[in-house]
């Protein structure tokens, strides 16, 4: 079956330090992958997507690419800021269409301080 | 953006009784709805796939008779835990899909069974 295995937490970083999450998968054909982000108290929300290989995502400074060859997908920023704090899980959707199951990593949370 | 409430945000009940939640998408209809379980410090696991108009369709292991699904419009879907037990404390979360790719996720409800 479909899997995403994400590094655990959490992640303590200064501002404007550099940041990386590692995510790695494991599907059959050719997933899309995501990055989501989940803010205290609110929902998820969609961070960056990728629907093929070597495509790279990327959204508020976040970057994320496709790598089909290591079956990964991780996540990076260069200066992370403290409103950056939250809880980041990277999915896989192995569907096509628009109603899409999503396989989420454990999640890691990111603490940034001053 | 598209946003999709949940309600209750926070229940708490007695074991044996029963508990619903609502899912409600705002601004969008949404002929697919999905709710998910998230336990601490856990990914968030796919329960079910809510089907307006038409059963659920539920994923290994959730049981369909403690977990009843009913999507009765094109912005509702609910879920109702039945015959609470301390083991079903969780936080449950739905999403309903756009015309892209991209999920929209509600807050979540938290759920404690005394």
């Amino acid at each position: 079956g479909n899997s995403v295995t994400q590094m655990e937490g959490p992640v303590t970083l200064s501002e404007e330090a550099f940041l990386t999450i590692n995510c790695t998968y494991t599907a059959t054909g050719y997933p899309s992958l995501f990055w989501y982000v989940q803010y205290p108290g609110e929902g998820l929300q969609l961070l960056l997507k990728a629907t093929k290989a070597d495509d790279k995502g990327s959204n508020k400074g976040f970057e994320a690419t496709y790598r089909k060859e290591t079956t990964s997908f991780h996540l990076e920023k260069g200066s992370v800021q403290v409103s950056d704090s939250a809880v980041y899980f990277c999915a896989l959707s192995a569907d096509t269409g628009t109603a899409s199951k999503l396989t989420f990593g454990t999640g890691t949370r990111l603490q940034v301080t001053l | 953006g598209a946003v999709v409430s949940q309600h209750p945000s926070w229940v708490i009940c007695k074991s044996g009784t029963s508990v619903k939640i609502e899912c409600r998408s705002l601004d969008f209809q949404a002929t697919t709805m999905f709710w998910y379980r998230q336990f601490p410090k856990q990914s968030l696991m796919l329960m079910a796939t809510s089907n307006e108009g038409s059963k659920a369709t539920y994923e290994q292991g959730v049981e369909k008779d403690k977990f009843l699904i009913n999507h009765a419009s094109l912005t509702l879907s609910t879920l109702t835990v039945t015959s609470a037990h301390p083991e079903d404390s969780s936080f449950y979360i739905c999403s309903a899909p756009g015309r892209t790719w991209e999920q929209y996720f509600g807050p979540g409800t938290r759920l404690t069974v005394t």
